[in-house]
């Protein structure tokens, strides 16, 4: 199975950008990329997803090396709010479902 | 709109009792699926329905785990005789679109 590899925590000042790595060097070519994040006490929620080309939404870009071994997600002005644990993951395409697999993650520590 | 519910949202059980955990999807989500996440860990996957239909339960860790979908829609995750292990959060998240949409989860405590 195809796994990630992310760093275990980072810090950033509130209202900067932040850059969140993930490598994925055993992806195949059918697995979609996938941002969740969870804060405190909460289920994970839906950041972005994308296949080979960068991807923009009201939360975050990412962005995606043209061997997709690796992406980067970017928050494009941290705020306090953004302060979780942000799961890059990588989906698994078996006919019509799919199932994401987990890792640890990297907690986002927002300094104000 | 209403997201995906779970109840409840706390359950102490002793050990050796049966819980039922239940999952209200989004209307109209044909995609559900069962996680389970240790503290500091994160999610791993349980079991997939397509609308009543379990497709994968590859993930339940005994055969105390048992989980029904029968109309496609509410969702109901049991274990039987919980064990000390099986204190967790329970997640249940229903998808469209290739996007999950989770609920709060039910933190399980064994006793």
């Amino acid at each position: 199975d195809a796994k990630t590899t992310q760093p275990n925590s980072m810090e950033s000042n509130e209202e900067e950008p932040v850059h969140l790595p993930c490598n994925h060097s055993t992806i195949s070519g059918t697995d979609y990329i996938h941002w969740y994040r969870q804060l405190p006490s909460q289920g994970p929620e839906y950041v972005i997803h994308g296949l080979t080309s960068n991807v923009n939404n009201r939360m975050a870009s990412l962005a995606i090396a043209e061997d997709r071994k690796s992406s980067t997600l970017i928050l494009h002005r941290a705020t306090l709010r953004d302060a979780a644990v942000y799961y890059c993951i990588l989906s698994l395409s078996l006919d019509s479902n799919y199932q994401l697999i987990w890792g640890a993650g990297t907690k986002l520590i927002i300094k104000p | 709109g209403a997201g995906v519910s779970q109840s409840p949202r706390y359950k102490v059980a002793k050990r050796g009792q049966d819980v039922a955990l239940r999952c209200d999807p989004i209307s109209g989500h044909v995609s559900l699926f069962w996680y389970q996440q240790a503290l500091g860990q994160g999610p791993e996957f349980l079991t997939y329905f397509q609308n009543e239909a379990q497709l994968d339960k590859s993930g339940l860790p005994s055969d105390r785990f048992f989980a029904e979908r029968p109309e496609g829609s509410v969702s109901t995750l049991k274990i039987q005789r919980t064990q000390q292990e099986d204190s967790a959060v329970d997640l249940c998240a229903s998808s469209h679109d290739r996007m999950q949409y989770f609920g709060p989860g039910t933190r399980l405590t064994v006793t």
